[in-house]
């Protein structure tokens, strides 16, 4: 399984774009990448999944270079509400798949100041 | 997104009792659960995958007769910690895997708190 490397914590102002940078270096072809947010004591929440290129939705963008070794989380204008943890998983997600199973590394602590 | 639900929330129990938490999947079928540990400032640590129909799959290192997993219908996986000890206090996690979606995707629950005096 894929191990991934992100910086352990992180800081911002309100307003700003975050880029968090994850590494992959072990990526396997059926993997797909996924970032999860996590606030404390609560489960964590989805945010984005992509395979490659670029992946954008209502709260984030994800940029896959063409060696899929690393992703960018990229979080619009920031607010004090998204400081929180953020994970990048990678795992065999192919459908059909009998595994599925998330391996969740150090997370990326994120805190956004006003 | 997907819903999946948790119960109960938190819960306090003596050493030695048994303690059982529910994963419910609300608005999906899930044929895989999986359940997490997480202690304070850690991150979530796999504990075992759950199979509608079958045995559960541990991770290594997780005793199964501790952590006993019942996933008895596609909408409903149980972890049960037997003879609880303090340091099973934990934050306890699940998630259920959509089968359904485009790309496949889990979703996680609330989370169950888990203190034992």
């Amino acid at each position: 399984l894929a191990k991934t490397t992100q910086p352990i914590s992180m800081d911002s102002y309100e307003g700003q774009e975050v880029n968090i940078t994850c590494s992959h270096n072990n990526i396997a072809t059926n993997d797909y990448i996924t970032w999860y947010q996590q606030f404390p004591s609560q489960g964590p929440r989805f945010i984005i999944q992509g395979y490659k290129t670029k992946v954008t939705n209502e709260v984030a963008s994800l940029f896959i270079p063409a060696d899929r070794k690393s992703s960018t989380l990229s979080l619009p204008r920031v607010s004090l509400s998204d400081t929180a943890v953020y994970y990048c998983l990678v795992g065999d997600s192919a459908r059909g798949s009998t595994l599925g199973r998330l391996y969740f590394g150090r997370g990326t602590q994120l805190t956004v100041w006003p | 997104g997907a819903v999946v639900s948790q119960h109960p929330s938190r819960v306090i129990c003596k050493s030695g009792t048994s303690v059982k938490i529910e994963c419910r999947s609300l608005d999906f079928q899930a044929t895989t659960m999986f359940w997490y540990r997480q202690f304070p400032k850690k991150s979530l640590m796999l504990m075992a995958t759950s199979n509608e129909g079958s045995k559960a799959t541990y991770e290594q290192g997780v005793e199964k007769d501790k952590f006993l997993i019942n996933h008895a219908s596609l909408t409903l996986s149980t972890l049960t910690v037997t003879s609880a000890h303090p340091e099973d206090s934990s934050f306890y996690i699940c998630s259920a895997r959509d089968l359904d979606a485009t790309k496949e995707t889990q979703y996680f629950g609330p989370g169950t708190r888990l203190l034992v005096l």
